[in-house]
């Protein structure tokens, strides 16, 4: 079974704070993605990376960062967070050739 | 930009009634059209998918009829159950390439 961890279920942070947001996968998959859910606007792919070190704006890019040093693990930085951020964010990976995308639990964010 | 508009945002169907969710999208180049069902507090999961040269798919009480000439597609929920209550998402991909569109989502409640 495919698994998609994320660090952490429920985050509080305050406005202008850097806000780390981690996903690991253990599949091998070699892309991953971030989505935030917001109600009524379905799920919006901020940033995905298709290999270690790359990585390709989603619709919704600005406001925030990636990083994918190893291929099993993608950090989504949010580099001074607005209240206009809190979300839940959503991270996902899926195998190259297969089209289904695997979802981690999500991590719903609370921007003060 | 919208490339699929999904509909009803939210339905209330009685236990062993029928749910319909709607989809239109304007790009003609996706070539997988998936439908995820996500759970409160669970990332989204693949239900059922279609690709555009059937028009018919069935999994048990799901089907995903789909109108390539109409540019919709749509989910059928069969004898609806209450544990079937979750999110909904259409999606499409495009041409083997990684990136997913969704939809905004329709919230089902099957009531007893």
């Amino acid at each position: 079974d495919v698994k998609v961890t994320q660090s952490s279920r429920y985050l509080v942070k305050r406005t202008g704070e850097k806000v780390f947001l981690e996903c690991v996968q253990d599949m091998d998959h070699e892309n991953m993605f971030w989505y935030r859910q917001d109600p009524g606007l379905g799920l919006r792919l901020i940033y995905f990376s298709y290999d270690v070190k790359m990585k390709e704006k989603g619709d919704i890019p600005e406001g925030y960062s990636v990083s994918r040093e190893k291929k099993e693990r993608f950090s989504l930085i949010l580099e001074s967070a607005s209240t206009n951020q809190t979300s839940m964010y959503l991270c996902a990976s899926s195998k190259t050739g297969q089209e289904t995308q695997y979802f981690g639990p999500g991590t719903r964010l609370l921007v003060l | 930009q919208q490339q699929v508009k999904q509909s009803p945002q939210s339905l209330i169907v009685q236990k062993g009634g029928i749910s319909i969710i709607n989809c239109a999208y304007e790009n003609t180049a996706f070539d997988y059209f998936p439908w995820y069902q996500q759970f409160p507090g669970k990332g989204p999961a693949l239900l059922i998918a279609i690709r555009p040269d059937v028009s018919e798919k069935k999994e048990g009480r799901f089907t995903i009829s789909f109108n390539k000439s109409a540019k919709q597609f749509s989910l059928h929920i069969m004898d609806s159950q209450p544990g079937d209550s979750a999110t909904y998402f259409c999606a499409m991909n495009s041409g083997g390439y990684q990136k997913v569109t969704f939809g905004t989502g329709t919230k089902l409640q099957v009531i007893p």
